[in-house]
């Protein structure tokens, strides 16, 4: 079993629409927990970062965690075609050392006008 | 904001020649900073840690000889293909951070192509 898994896509979502996005995560000592976007080509940038329970928002994109089901998601709003990329979800490693990330697989999201 | 900066951010090199790739904390000092490569349509696998005045840490799989890495100052870890082979061919990024458990910062990357 991966340690971060995610659906590999794509998923695509018209403009406008609400894009779901899905991560689990196999070590229960996991403290941190993160959101990127990746386009073609170009190295990961941070959308969000989410360390307890519950919802965070910001802006067009929430993350949702739920650490009794070792599950994180990414939901994004009002979706572009700019939102059109790779989003990887990215968790502290096993040995929680530092900010040591284990990245998952990425989902590719299309946005379609 | 933080920035790392990685540079070259293209190579294409001969097979059988060595690449140095630099990776600056432009603005902060990084104690550690680490390593990924990235396969084509594939996510970003941990290759190294690099520990300020230390040895790296490698990961399990990855061959210390052939990836040199160099941290010697606070700013600044390299990297170094040495004998690369067109297997070697990837997209290597660096990252930092300013404290261990403060949000890393990733380099623009170095797509590297050996023929």
């Amino acid at each position: 079993q991966k340690e971060v898994e995610q659906n590999s896509g794509p998923l695509s979502v018209p403009e406008g629409a609400i894009a779901s996005l899905n991560c689990t995560y196999s070590d229960r000592g996991s403290q941190s927990f993160f959101w990127y976007r990746q386009y073609s080509g170009k190295s990961p940038e941070l959308i969000m970062s989410i360390y307890s329970n519950g919802d965070k928002e910001d802006g067009r994109f929430t993350a949702q965690l739920n650490k009794a089901s070792q599950y994180v998601s990414l939901l994004i709003r009002d979706s572009q075609p700019s939102d059109s990329a790779t989003y990887l979800c990215a968790v502290n490693g096993p040995q929680t050392a530092g900010n040591k990330l284990t990245f998952g697989g990425g989902t590719r999201v299309l946005v379609k006008p | 904001g933080a920035v790392v900066s990685q540079h070259p951010s293209r190579v294409i090199c001969k097979s059988g020649t060595s690449v140095k790739i630099e990776c600056r904390s432009l603005d902060f000092q990084a104690t550690t900073m680490f390593w990924y490569r990235q396969f084509p349509k594939q996510s970003l696998m941990l290759m190294a840690t690099s520990n300020e005045g230390s040895k790296a840490t490698y990961e399990q799989g990855v061959e210390k000889d052939k990836f040199l890495i160099n941290h010697a100052s606070l700013t600044l870890s390299t990297l170094t293909v040495t004998s690369a082979h067109p297997e070697d061919s990837s997209f290597y990024i660096c990252s930092a951070s300013r404290t261990p458990n403060e949000k890393l910062f990733f380099g623009s990357g170095t797509q590297l192509s050996v023929l």
